[in-house]
């Protein structure tokens, strides 16, 4: 199994610019989640799914779309990038909650 | 979700056992205390958890007090691979929306 798998792994975008950072997970797990690190910081919740078809918010869900189309990928959309969005994007899955298990992150940096 | 205290950083001598306090006082009965750590800035990775019970694996330990308002990680031998960012949760089981704090950031020391 390869696990959680998030590309790309760095970006950078120009303000305003908009992008889809991509999640896939194979290990059939029903949850999956977004969250974003900002240095020094914990990591904050931005969007989560309980299975295909249903999405809800998180704690910081301004400015970011997901939609859950397959139990496989969860894809994250930056629709007008800020300098604000700038940080390392975690996603996340797991079957029951309890054990959740993260990607290796993607890094944006919004100029 | 219940908030929890945790001291931003510790230290520790390699190979003797590291014990990262956390404190949950409002923790209700339904909640689980979790255990995750972070090496570099890389994708936290889950360590332990527990209810009411100390619990053990092959990572860690988990002592949580008997009115569970705070518990203990311990890392029996540490190793400079343990150097990392633990972050102490309280959720109830299921819940998909971990509220991670800022953790304690552990140095093992050669």
């Amino acid at each position: 199994n390869a696990g959680v798998t998030q590309t790309p792994k760095f970006q950078v975008l120009k303000t305003g610019q908009s992008m889809t950072l991509q999640c896939a997970q194979d290990m059939n797990h029903e949850y999956m989640s977004w969250y974003r690190q900002d240095p020094g910081m914990g990591l904050r919740l931005i969007h989560y799914s309980v299975g295909a078809g249903i999405t809800d918010q998180g704690e910081v869900p301004n400015g970011y779309n997901v939609s859950r189309s397959t139990t496989e990928d969860f894809p994250l959309r930056l629709l007008s990038a800020a300098p604000s969005q700038t940080s390392v994007y975690f996603c996340a899955s797991s079957y029951s909650g309890t054990y959740v298990f993260f990607g290796q992150g993607t890094r944006l940096t919004v100029v | 979700d219940a908030k929890t205290t945790q001291p931003p950083s510790m230290d520790c001598a390699e190979g003797r056992a590291a014990n990262l306090p956390c404190n949950h006082s409002t923790i209700s009965g339904n909640e689980y205390v979790y255990w995750y750590r972070q090496i570099h800035s890389q994708g936290p990775q889950y360590i332990i958890h527990g209810l009411k019970n100390n619990e053990t694996n092959e990572m860690a330990s988990l002592i949580i007090t008997e009115d569970r308002k705070s518990s203990t990680l311990i890392l029996p031998h540490a190793t400079l691979r343990d150097t990392a960012v633990y972050y102490c949760i309280v959720s109830i089981q299921g819940a998909q929306k971990l509220v991670f704090g800022q953790g304690t950031r552990l140095t093992i020391n050669p």
